[in-house]
């Protein structure tokens, strides 16, 4: 089992919709949860994270996060096509040696006009 | 620019040569994170270094790479005797300090390709 899961897409959805990305993990211990946007051929870009339990709301971005079921999710509302792009889960157990993060080999985002 | 940075941005080397890769982090960082990212593959942790220390190297190949962030300038990630399958992106990230949320801001990337 990966230690962090992302369904690999493409998801396609249409302008203005919401799209839904998913991520699951399998370390308990994990503490902090990132979501990062990366377009091709550049380098990862921070969208937000979350360590609670629950929503979490950054303009057209939602965060949410279950540790029970060791799920963890962003919602974009308004789906803009400057939106398409590679969205990568990462998780980070914080350990003696640090904050190393684990990353989803990410889901590809396209939004259609 | 207060940003990560890397140089250079894209280099080339032939199989058997020596890559070195140069990340500055962020004002007031004091964390360096060397992460690969292999074509149609997800980012994979290498290294984390603080200031002259190597924390944690538990994603290094075991030969012929290596790490520093000396006092004094930037983290050098050097690569020894490249070989073919070392072409990837490599980036570097800085973080303020270790802490419970331990957000990570990402540099450029170095484009390594191996003739």
């Amino acid at each position: 089992q990966k230690e962090v899961e992302q369904n690999s897409g493409p998801l396609s959805v249409p302008e203005g919709a919401i799209a839904s990305l998913n991520c699951t993990y399998s370390d308990r211990g994990s503490q902090s949860f990132f979501w990062y946007r990366q377009y091709s051929g550049k380098s990862p870009e921070l969208i937000m994270f979350i360590y609670s339990n629950g929503d979490k709301e950054d303009g057209r971005f939602t965060a949410q996060l279950n540790k029970a079921s060791q799920y963890v999710s962003l919602l974009i509302r308004d789906s803009q096509p400057s939106d398409s792009a590679t969205y990568l889960c990462a998780v980070n157990v914080l350990t003696g040696g640090g904050n190393k993060l684990t990353f989803g080999t990410g889901t590809q985002l396209k939004v259609e006009l | 620019n207060a940003g990560v940075m890397q140089n250079p941005r894209h280099l080339v080397r032939r199989r058997g040569q020596e890559a070195r890769l140069r990340c500055s982090p962020m004002k007031g960082h004091s964390h360096v994170y060397w992460y690969r990212q292999l074509p149609e593959e997800g980012l994979k942790f290498m290294v984390y270094l603080q200031k002259e220390n190597i924390i944690d190297e538990s994603g290094m190949p075991k030969e012929r790479f290596s790490a520093e962030f000396p006092k004094e300038g930037p983290s050098i990630l050097r690569i020894q005797q490249v070989v073919r399958g070392d072409s990837a992106a490599y980036f570097c990230a800085s973080s303020p300090g270790q802490g419970a949320i331990g957000e990570q801001f990402f540099g450029p990337g170095t484009r390594l390709t191996v003739l």
